[in-house]
């Protein structure tokens, strides 16, 4: 079945470390972006992509870097310049044209210990 | 720039009840528009959308939309709840453009199913 897969489903990070969250989709959709998701707030935007080898940020882009050398992947790497990481994160994919929605990954728990 | 506002945070109702959440949108034209549904710790289902046409929409689990441009609202209903739809709903917009663009998320709307 097609899906999207997120990898690790929990995680836990040193202060002062880089982290990478894994998204594999195999839906053969061009886009792909990535929400970060705390309490009250919603879905916020880090990054998105809509083609191989090119992203955009997001509204909350600063502490985080992403790419996009496949189609299928787009890997979320969150830095230490980002203060407080500690939420869920959800990556997402879509086709381009037209707009059907998203299909979203089963998420990431990233926690700072 | 497209905005949603969810103005209940929290629902509780009883089993069997009917429900309605509300959304309502900011944008220039007629958007797309979408529920979701989250369970905890999990991501998001997508419960219906609306792109044009029909203002009632039918979607996945006995939910229903209604599109109102007078009002840029998108209320989600279902007229019998059962404790499996206790759950988090959000409402998403995004521009009418054809192409993939982002969704604009709103806060959400706990809902509280009880026995």
């Amino acid at each position: 079945d097609g899906g999207i897969t997120q990898s690790p489903k929990y995680l836990f990070r040193k202060e002062g470390q880089n982290v990478t969250l894994s998204c594999e989709q195999n839906l053969n959709h061009d886009a792909m972006y990535w929400y970060r998701q705390d309490p009250g707030q919603g879905l916020r935007l880090i990054y998105y992509s809509q083609i191989v080898n090119d992203f955009q940020k997001g509204d909350i882009a600063e502490g985080y870097s992403v790419s996009r050398e496949k189609k299928e992947s787009f890997p979320l790497t969150v830095t230490s310049a980002q203060k407080n990481p500690t939420a869920f994160y959800l990556c997402a994919s879509s086709r381009t044209a037209p707009n059907y929605g998203y299909t979203f990954g089963s998420g990431t728990r990233l926690t700072v210990v | 720039a497209q905005s949603v506002t969810q103005p209940d945070i929290h629902i509780t109702v009883s089993e069997g009840a009917s429900l309605e959440l509300r959304c309502n949108y900011s944008y220039g034209a007629t958007p797309y528009l979408f529920w979701y549904v989250q369970s905890p710790g999990q991501g998001l289902q997508l419960l219906l959308k609306y792109f044009s046409g029909d203002t009632l929409v039918q979607g996945i689990k006995g939910f229903e939309a209604e599109f109102k441009r007078s009002q840029s609202s998108f209320n989600l209903r279902k007229p019998s709840v059962h404790w499996s739809d206790a759950a988090e709903y959000f409402c998403a917009v995004a521009p009418n453009t054809g192409t993939a663009s982002k969704l604009t998320f709103g806060t959400g709307t706990r809902l509280q199913v009880t026995l």
